[in-house]
């Protein structure tokens, strides 16, 4: 079946400071890829995603690569914010008409901090 | 343009009793996916409904079911609680068109605390 491998957290990090969170995927077929992104007592928002290979999704200053062939979804950012700090999970879903219908299959999460 | 909508916010249930959650789909949505989410984990799929029906399902036991609407609201009914019930439960919808499936969008949760 699907999964999703996220690198250990929490990470904690500077304002300003440079910011990787690792996440590897198994997947049948050509899954698409999502990064979500979790405040304190809210639900889900979509951060960003990528349809296909080589793919590059951005938003609000972060960016992922589809990498199918380390079957990677690496989220970076050049300068964090206070403001980031929250818990990011990443995710894939395989395509409808197969056999998942937009069910999303979602890692463990990696909890952000950023100090001032 | 409401999003999705979850009632109730919070709420608190003993053991062996039952609890219903409700959400509402983002206007235009058809399709309304259930989602577990214990504490420090990634939410994990419960199930989804499509047309009224039940389309798909994950790796829970029957005691979780749940139900939708013509209007495409649901509802996830789950018997006989167990403490490990406890978590934040949360529905996403989505729009699916043959091999289209849009992005899904979350309600803030409905937190469920079993004691």
């Amino acid at each position: 079946g699907n999964s999703v491998t996220q690198m250990e957290g929490p990470v904690t990090l500077s304002e300003e400071a440079f910011l990787t969170i690792n996440c590897t995927y198994t997947a049948t077929g050509y899954p698409s890829l999502f990064w979500y992104v979790q405040y304190p007592g809210e639900g889900l928002q979509l951060l960003l995603k990528a349809t296909k290979a080589d793919d590059k999704g951005s938003n609000k200053g972060f960016e992922a690569t589809y990498r199918k062939e380390t079957t990677s979804f690496h989220l970076e950012k050049g300068s964090v914010q206070v403001s980031d700090s929250a818990v990011y999970f990443c995710a894939l879903t395989g395509r409808a008409g197969g056999t998942s219908y937009g069910k999303l299959t979602f890692g463990q999460g990696t909890i952000l901090t950023v100090h001032p | 343009d409401a999003g999705v909508t979850q009632s109730p916010t919070h709420l608190i249930k003993t053991r062996g009793q039952q609890v219903t959650l409700r959400c509402s789909p983002k206007s235009g949505h058809d399709t309304v996916s259930w989602y577990q989410q214990a504490l420090g984990q990634g939410p994990q799929f419960i199930f989804q409904y499509y047309e009224e029906e039940e389309r798909q399902r994950g790796n829970f036991p029957d005691r979780f079911s749940g139900h939708q609407f013509p209007n495409y609201s649901s509802e996830l009914n789950v018997n006989a609680l167990l403490l490990g019930d406890s978590a934040l439960y949360l529905c996403a919808s989505s729009l699916v068109a043959g091999e289209v499936v849009s992005e899904q969008f979350f309600g803030p949760g409905t937190r469920l605390t079993v004691l």
